[in-house]
This record gives C-alpha cells, structure tokens and sequence, in this order.
C-alpha cells in the first residue's frame, strides 16, 4: 500500500539552527515526491518537489530510493520558516493523478 | 490573480441536513480534487475530476457527491452530514498536461450540529 509518514507532528528549533523535517514513503514504483507548506492562515502550496532538484526559501530535499525518504532540510532556520509542512507522494492510479499527503509536521522557529 | 476559491470559507449544518460547498478556478486547469481534511490529519483525497470524467476514491462514502458543470466549477455535496463529517474541505486544481503541481483553495471548514 502507498504511504507517507512523517514522525514528528512538532519540530521546535531555535532561528539559525538546522532544520530536518523527516519524511518516509512507501511505494512499489518510481513516485513523484513533493513538499508542501501552509503557512499561517494562507493556503497549502508546493514548496518542492524532488524531481526539480532545486532549493526553495533554503529548503532542500533529497530522493533517497534505498531509504524511501524524502527529507526536508535547510542550514539555517528562520523565524518566517514556521508553518506546517506536509510531504506528499503523487503517481498515476487507474487512470488518475494523485497524491497521498503525510499528516504533516508543524515547524515552530523561535527567536 | 488567477487562482482557486472556495465559498463559503465557513459552512454550519445541522446533522442530516444536506449542504453544498463550491470550487472555482480561473486557472482553466483541467483537473479539480476534493479532499477531506480533519484535524491533525493528512488531507485525504474523496475524489477528483478529469475534464468531465468523474473518479471516486473507493473509501468515500455515498453521502458525498461532486458536481463539475463546467470547467471553471466543482461542487461537493454532503447529502446527510453525521457529526463525523465535520472537517476542513479543501479544493484543489492541476494542469493536466504541463504540471504536477497542485493548486490549492483556501478550503471550508464544515461544522455539523
């Protein structure tokens, strides 16, 4: 069966240290991996997505295949980094597009 | 700006009462989710739109049935809401050919009295 799974519901860290959002998937296949944020009373949008190798807002993440992971990371936390993230698993059932969303784990950076 | 809304933001409903939330886009994407969200949970994904070709999670019960009559709008109708229904509904667009990225509403959040 297709899971996300992120083990931590809260990450509190201090602005300037290191963040790691853990994220673990499950999948047969070659699954399309993405990180989604939703910053305080704002909407759910893409942060990134493992295929664009890219870094958004600091935020890097790497495609770990013998792992099954998709972690988050950025070197330096910032204040504005607080929101909920959620790591999602997206690939074409039946047919279909979709996506399978973790339960999301809330970042709080303190000053 | 091009985007996704939702209406309304907040919905009340008595159990048993139907009730209908609604989705528009203006981003002309060809595909429209709904999800059910409840709290501390992972959006979970109830069904999704194709164009006009309608895909129903098979978990998703009876009791929610989806509208597109036109590109631009989706509905979600919940014909009898039990108290376990009451949930952040989210809506959600994607450009079938060009993106795999998902663009989000603001969602509603249901809640049954």
């Amino acid at each position: 069966a297709q899971r996300v799974t992120q083990p931590e519901k809260l990450l509190s860290v201090f602005k300037g240290a290191p963040v790691e959002l853990k994220c673990n998937y499950s999948y047969s296949g070659s699954p399309e991996l993405f990180w989604y944020v939703q910053y305080s009373r704002q909407r759910l949008q893409l942060l990134l997505r493992h295929i664009s190798r890219e870094s958004i807002k600091g935020f890097t993440a790497d495609l770990n295949k013998g792992e099954t992971s998709f972690h988050l990371k950025k070197p330096f936390a910032q204040e504005e980094d607080s929101a909920m993230y959620y790591c999602a698993l997206s690939n074409y059932v039946g047919g279909g597009f979709k996506t399978i969303f973790g339960a999301g784990t809330r970042l709080f950076v303190k000053a | 700006d091009a985007m996704v809304i939702q209406n309304p933001r907040y919905q009340v409903t008595q159990f048993g009462k139907p009730v209908t939330l609604s989705c528009s886009q203006t981003l002309n994407h060809n595909v429209m989710y709904w999800y059910q969200q409840k709290s501390s949970q992972a959006p979970k994904l109830l069904f999704h739109y194709y164009d006009k070709d309608f895909n129903n999670e098979a978990d998703t019960p009876d009791n929610f049935q989806s509208r597109r009559p036109n590109t631009s709008f989706c509905f979600l109708d919940i014909r009898s809401p039990g108290l376990g229904d009451a949930a952040m509904y989210l809506c959600a667009t994607r450009d079938r050919l060009s993106s795999y990225e998902q663009y989000f509403g603001p969602g509603t959040r249901l809640t049954v009295t």
